[in-house]
């Protein structure tokens, strides 16, 4: 089946840095998602992405469809404590309804 | 709106008994989908439903697994007999169209 490689696995910054994270394919996507997971919580949607390409931002957020259709990135400006967890990526095909989610960015910052 | 609802939240019982885990999604979702969360594999989906009936259950691991939606608002998930090795997350996720999904908090399963 399809294969999301996500990297890195994880990350320990200084607040106020900036964080970018990424996403590969060995496949075509045609939607990509992201999400991020507080502790005990469940995974919360970010960004959608629907055209390669598309660059999409959401607060300090900012995500881009890569125009090969097989890989996304995620960039966070200015970190915050509050930006710890885990940071899930997601594809889909069209015509399907499932999700192909990578095993996560996992972000911690230091204050 | 109170967003996907899951109970229990945790879940602790012994290998062999039977487990079942409830979900009511948002109202107005016409999808639901079952995932299960581990450190080695991650999100993995297990079923979903469309409009109540099951699409695909070809990610549910055993036939010690079974899942069901009686209507919009309930859907189960259910173990007999439990064994140690699902001890995982459970998260249930409901969507108006397929790719928006709303996960719940999660119900932790422990299985001694």
């Amino acid at each position: 089946g399809q294969q999301l490689n996500q990297s890195p696995q994880s990350m320990f910054i200084q607040e106020g840095e900036d964080v970018s994270m990424n996403c590969t394919s060995s496949s075509i996507f045609n939607t990509w998602l992201w999400y991020k997971q507080d502790p005990g919580e469940g995974p919360v949607l970010l960004i959608a992405l629907y055209k390669a390409g598309e660059l999409t931002s959401n607060g300090r957020l900012t995500a881009q469809f890569g125009i090969t259709r097989k890989d996304s990135f995620l960039n966070i400006s200015a970190s915050i404590p509050s930006d710890v967890g885990i940071y899930f990526c997601a594809g889909q095909n069209s015509g399907y309804s499932t999700l192909t989610f990578g095993k996560g960015t996992m972000l911690l910052v230091s204050p | 709106d109170a967003g996907v609802i899951q109970s229990p939240r945790h879940e602790v019982t012994e290998m062999g008994q039977e487990v079942t885990l409830r979900c009511k999604p948002i109202s107005g979702h016409d999808y639901l989908f079952w995932y299960r969360q581990t450190m080695m594999r991650g999100l993995e989906l297990l079923i979903y439903f469309n409009n109540n009936v099951p699409i695909d259950d070809s990610g549910m691991p055993e036939d010690r697994f079974s899942a069901k939606m009686p209507n919009a608002s309930f859907s189960t998930l259910k173990i007999q007999p439990s064994e140690p090795r699902d001890s995982a997350v459970y998260f249930c996720a409901s969507s108006p169209v397929s790719d928006t999904q709303y996960f719940g908090p999660g119900t932790r399963l422990t299985v001694l």
